[in-house]
């Protein structure tokens, strides 16, 4: 198994470009969360699913727009980037099992705004 | 709303030394704890969660954890620390349905020959 993957790795863009990061897992676990990671203020949650067609937002999803149309997928659209959306991101998803599994997390896409 | 607080942003030690990070929690309900470690330019591993069973967990790389309900405390220790420990380990509470977690803003262990 792969488990979480993300792409791509690293990435520059220019004030009001847009651009989707990808996840993909082969876990098919229900359950899949995007955060950002800013230094110092550890993991903030952007937007999860609980199935294909579910989503919901975190505590930070200004911004961003998320869709689930397979278990597998669960891309993050950033629509007119902005310097305060650099930031390294990461995609994680977990079982849809009883309270407290494991959420598993990809390597990460650096994301700079510029 | 539940959150955690990590005291002390880096924490540095000496090669065999005992490792002690600190988290302390708050909840209004019982609280599903996690240490989750990240090495650099990769992404977070769980090392260890309590889920309301036995208040002392054992974790991967010799790390263990104890539930303290009365110090509302979380910390993660481990003997003897090693090299390869140096990474930044983040204490996180499960915040409501779809295992939703908050985390803290994590601790850099420094291990020093």
């Amino acid at each position: 198994n792969a488990g979480v993957t993300q792409t791509p790795k690293f990435r520059i863009l220019k004030i009001g470009q847009s651009m989707t990061l990808q996840c993909t897992q082969d876990m098919n676990h229900n359950y899949m969360y995007w955060y950002r990671q800013d230094p110092g203020m550890g993991l903030k949650l952007i937007y999860y699913s609980v199935g294909a067609g579910i989503t919901d937002k975190g505590e930070v999803p200004n911004g961003y727009n998320v869709s689930r149309s397979t278990t597998e997928d669960f891309p993050l659209r950033l629509e007119l980037a902005a310097p305060s959306q650099t930031s390294v991101y990461f995609c994680a998803s977990s079982y849809s099992g009883p309270l407290g599994e494991t959420q598993y997390f990809g390597p990460g896409t650096r994301l700079l705004v510029l | 709303a539940q959150s955690v607080t990590q005291l002390g942003s880096h924490v540095s030690v000496s090669e065999g030394a005992l490792v002690l990070l600190r988290c302390n929690y708050s909840s209004s309900v019982p609280p599903y704890l996690f240490w989750y470690v990240q090495y650099p330019n990769q992404g977070l591993q769980l090392l260890l969660k309590y889920t309301s069973a036995a208040t002392l967990v054992k974790g991967i790389n010799g790390f263990e954890a104890e539930f303290k309900k009365s110090e509302t405390s979380f910390h993660l220790t481990k003997p003897s620390a090693h090299m390869s420990d140096a990474a930044e380990y983040f204490c996180a509470v499960l915040a409501g349905g779809g295992n939703k977690l908050t985390f803290g803003t994590g601790t850099q262990l420094k291990v020093e020959l």
